[in-house]
């Protein structure tokens, strides 16, 4: 088990630029989460995957994000244009879901955007 | 509608102390509440979760929390506080992601 990974773990960039993270999720999980923290709150929930599919978008993810997850492994978050408000961790975990049983979810260290 | 409330930004303490971590939550049904704690430039990690079985949970470094129903609340506790015990640590409900409360900074001096 080598946990969640995610990748760069800092990216600085300019207003209008898009940039695009990845997550490596634990193996075996089936569902996947993207969350965003900005400095001095906690984690806000982006969007989840169940497999490929993606089941929800929370109304923080604008037409500017997209999350992608094409084989059900890896998963790739874009921002287009991005804004000064981008600013922020951006946060990857995964879970198992395992018959009635409610998930746990395991984070990986995020990637901290700046843009300038 | 699922939510927690920490009602402390911020807990001093002095090493070898108790801490008290205060949580309030609300949900229309039978919760899962988690307790993560965040060191800093580190990534967020699990200490105890509660699934409707024993109320007392039992979590990692000697954490643990208790599930009271009727005050609707999920406090961690530690008998003695020790210095890398300082960071940051959330309360979370689980519906279909996680809420988490804004979290409550925890300083442990020598």
């Amino acid at each position: 088990d080598t946990g969640v990974s995610q990748d760069p773990r800092h990216k600085i960039t300019k207003r209008g630029q898009n940039v695009t993270f990845r997550c490596d999720p634990i193996s075996e999980h089936n569902r996947l989460y993207w969350y965003r923290q900005t400095l001095g709150q906690g984690p806000e929930f982006l969007t989840y995957f169940q497999n490929e599919a993606q089941l929800e978008k929370s109304r923080l993810l604008s037409d500017r994000f997209s999350a992608e997850r094409p084989k059900g492994s890896f998963s790739t978050l874009e921002i287009q244009r991005t804004e000064q408000g981008d600013s922020a961790m951006y946060l990857c975990a995964s879970s198992q879901l395992a018959g009635g049983e409610r998930d746990t979810q395991y984070f990986g260290p995020g990637t901290r955007l700046t843009v300038l | 509608a699922q939510s927690v409330t920490q009602l402390d930004s911020h807990v001093s303490v002095s090493e070898g102390t108790p801490v008290l971590l205060r949580c309030n939550y609300s949900s229309s049904y039978s919760p899962s509440l988690f307790w993560y704690v965040q060191h800093p430039n580190k990534g967020l990690q699990l200490l105890l979760k509660y699934t409707s079985a024993a109320t007392l949970v039992k979590g990692i470094n000697g954490f643990e929390a208790e599930f009271k129903k009727s005050e609707t609340s999920f406090h961690l506790t530690k008998p003695s506080a020790h210095m890398s015990d300082a960071a940051e640590y959330f309360c979370v409900v689980s519906g279909t992601a996680l809420i988490f409360g804004k979290g409550t900074t925890l300083s442990v001096s020598s």
